[in-house]
């Protein structure tokens, strides 16, 4: 089973929106919808921003959104702020597997 | 409210065991409903999902790393633990433990982690 895919970096200046991808296969991220992302600043431990493919958890602002279609999913960060640079990561069910995504850098500009 | 800290050794020689301990604390680990699992996180890499035990001890393990791994739990010290065995230098990682509270990888509480460094 290979990682999920994910771009390296992405960025966005204050106030704008960013998307990021994750792509996987018809075993994982496209047969359940058991997508999560994770947010991960240096040092830190990750942080649960969404989960089921696009359902926040309590304390996650709105301006975090997750669809999918298809194999790949994506998460939406609108009115982008200073505190959103941080490492993002997918995550999805995949029967006896786990998978990770390989990890987007954001920087905010 | 909960929180998990993980605790062990941070070095580890090459084919040895590594052995660590998470408790957990503000809330039962046999309250039910939960997966305590450990995730390892390779330098500067991405995450790779090692495990989960259920407080009844029934335990699912990442295909790749199963015939190394076992994981643990003691309710009655609020613990879960990973053992893994033949370790090599690629099992040095950042290793956290985390609450999965759906059985479907949806991991909603972590641990800080712990850097565990094989080397000789």
């Amino acid at each position: 089973q290979s990682a999920l895919t994910q771009p390296r970096s992405v960025s966005g200046s204050p106030g704008q929106s960013v998307t990021i991808s994750c792509t996987g296969t018809s075993s994982d991220v496209g047969g359940y919808n058991y997508v999560s992302w994770y947010q991960q600043h240096p040092g830190k431990a990750p942080k649960l921003m969404i989960y089921d493919v696009s359902k926040r958890p309590s304390g996650v602002p709105d301006r975090f959104s997750g669809s999918k279609s298809g194999n790949t999913a994506s998460l939406t960060i609108s009115g982008l702020q200073a505190e959103d640079e941080a490492d993002y990561y997918c995550c999805s069910y995949a029967g006896s597997y786990t998978l990770f995504g390989g990890g987007t850098k954001l920087t905010v500009l | 409210q909960v929180q998990l800290q993980e605790s062990g050794p941070g070095l580890v020689k090459p084919s040895q065991t590594l052995s660590l301990t998470c408790t957990v604390s503000g809330g039962s680990i046999s309250s039910g409903g939960y997966y305590w699992s450990w995730i390892r996180q390779h330098p500067g890499k991405g995450l790779e999902w090692i495990g989960y035990i259920y407080y009844s001890g029934s335990t699912y393990y990442n295909p790749s790393l199963k015939s190394r791994v076992t994981i643990s739990v003691d309710t009655s010290k609020n613990q879960f633990s990973l053992k893994l065995s033949s370790v090599t230098a690629a099992d040095t990682a950042v290793y956290y433990c985390a609450r999965d509270g759906s059985g479907n990888r949806i991991f909603d509480l972590w641990g800080r982690g712990t850097l565990v460094t094989v080397s000789s």
